[in-house]
């Protein structure tokens, strides 16, 4: 079965700084999802930004990008420019490319923007 | 807009009992989900729904059964209330798959069970 790691349960940047988020993932296909998503105290996941396994390029959504290193297994996500209302916790979530709509996600990690 | 609506929000169970998770929405969502999250682990899909009458097992189906008769409710069935069903259940609805841009997955409050 695939799973999910974050290491990291809680996290903390400057306003205007960069923070990385690590994740790493296991499995045993080729063919992939790789999924960052936030969660502000609203409840909503929210859907920041996506790597397909086939693509070599990391995926950049503005401020966020994501370092993904297939061999390793690993996918983090660097938050540049930090903002106050990047604070929440963040999923790492993995999908099989034929998996419909069954994501696994990580345990997540609380990021705190401090002023 | 009440989103998505669990009830209830506590339930001690003793095992071998039943009891059904009740689910609501008001977004006129087709995808609907349920997950369960033990302590310190991630959010583990139990079943989901892409439209009225359609549903499918996720990845830890067992001991668990749903219906989606409508498209605002979708209820969580446990049989048979084992130890290992203790965890904290949210019900998810969104407007397009999960792995869409622009459209959130919306959770409810949780469901805390305790099995005993």
């Amino acid at each position: 079965a695939q799973t999910v790691t974050q290491s990291q349960p809680e996290m903390s940047v400057q306003e205007a700084e960069t923070v990385t988020l690590s994740c790493t993932y296991d499995t045993s296909e080729s063919d992939y999802y790789l999924f960052w998503y936030k969660q502000p105290p609203s409840r909503q996941m929210i859907l920041v930004i996506r790597q397909e396994a086939y693509k070599q390029q990391n995926a950049t959504e503005n401020r966020f990008s994501v370092n993904f290193q297939k061999a390793a297994k690993s996918f983090s996500l660097k938050i540049s420019d930090s903002q106050l209302g990047d604070a929440a916790m963040y999923f790492c979530a993995y999908k099989e490319d034929q998996g419909a709509q069954k994501l696994v996600f990580g345990q997540g990690t609380r990021l705190t923007i401090n002023p | 807009n009440a989103g998505v609506t669990q009830t209830p929000k506590f339930r001690i169970l003793k095992i071998g009992q039943s009891m059904t998770l009740q689910c609501a929405q008001d977004m006129n969502h087709n995808y609907m989900y349920w997950y369960r999250q033990d302590p310190g682990m991630g959010l583990k899909l139990i079943y989901y729904s892409v439209g009225a009458g359609i549903t499918d097992k996720g990845e830890v189906p067992n001991g668990y059964n749903v219906s989606r008769s409508t498209t605002e409710d979708f209820p969580l069935r446990l049989e048979l209330a084992a130890p290992s069903q203790t965890s904290v259940y949210f019900c998810a609805s969104s407007y397009s798959p999960v792995s869409s841009y622009n459209s959130p997955l919306h959770f409810g409050n949780g469901t805390r069970l305790t099995v005993t």
